[in-house]
């Protein structure tokens, strides 16, 4: 089955620097890729998502990039603030016929001031 | 629009016990789906349910099992409780394939 490693556990970073976070997926069926990001106490929401026929998508201070080949994904954050630290968890489905996704361990980015 | 919901938010059971839960997807979506989510395991997938019908199924035992009604709404039960089942129970709901899953808040399962 699906299977989704992710990098770093944890990161550290100044305000204003840039955050990477990278994950790498086993199914060459996969086809859609969502990041989510959860603060604590609350529910996981969705910041960035790209599917398998794009290789990158970029909204604001967010950019996700997706190498088929290389079955590879990584999160890309800009300039980021003190209200951007939390948990990001990245995803891939577990088949192109559902929306059951297969969750990253997850990365605890703080940023700090 | 209201967003998904699900109830109870806690629930505090004894080992050996069942647990029902419940989720009520967002109008209009007919997709829904059940992860666990554990300090040490991350978030899980236990099931999917589409109109219905189970369409995909996590690596969890036969203790947990779920079903999705006419109205899209959804349970999800595990039986003979044990300590390691203590998390928090999230489900999501969705348009379909390659859309966004939006989260409801969750139920705290504690078991004793």
């Amino acid at each position: 089955g699906e299977n989704v490693e992710q990098h770093p556990s944890t990161l550290s970073v100044q305000e204003g620097d840039s955050a990477v976070i990278k994950c790498t997926y086993s199914d060459s069926a996969s086809n859609y890729f969502p990041w989510y990001k959860q603060e604590l106490g609350k529910r996981p929401q969705l910041i960035i998502d790209i599917r398998s026929n794009v290789g990158e998508k970029k909204d604001q201070r967010i950019a996700v990039t997706l190498n088929k080949t290389a079955k590879h994904f990584s999160l890309h954050i800009t300039e980021t603030q003190p209200e951007d630290s939390a948990v990001y968890f990245c995803a891939a489905t577990v088949n192109q016929a559902g929306t059951a996704l297969i969750f990253g361990k997850g990365t605890t980015l703080s940023v700090s001031s | 629009k209201a967003g998904v919901t699900q109830t109870p938010r806690y629930l505090i059971k004894t080992r050996g016990q069942q647990v029902t839960l419940s989720c009520s997807p967002i109008s209009g979506h007919r997709s829904v789906s059940w992860y666990q989510q554990t300090p040490g395991q991350g978030l899980q997938f236990l099931f999917e349910y589409f109109s219905e019908t189970q369409r995909n199924k996590g690596n969890f035992p036969g203790r947990f099992s779920g079903r999705q009604f006419s109205n899209s709404r959804s349970e999800m039960n595990v039986s003979t409780l044990e300590l390691g089942d203590s998390a928090l129970y999230l489900c999501a709901s969705s348009l379909g394939a390659i859309n966004e899953q939006f989260f409801g808040p969750g139920t705290r399962l504690t078991v004793l």
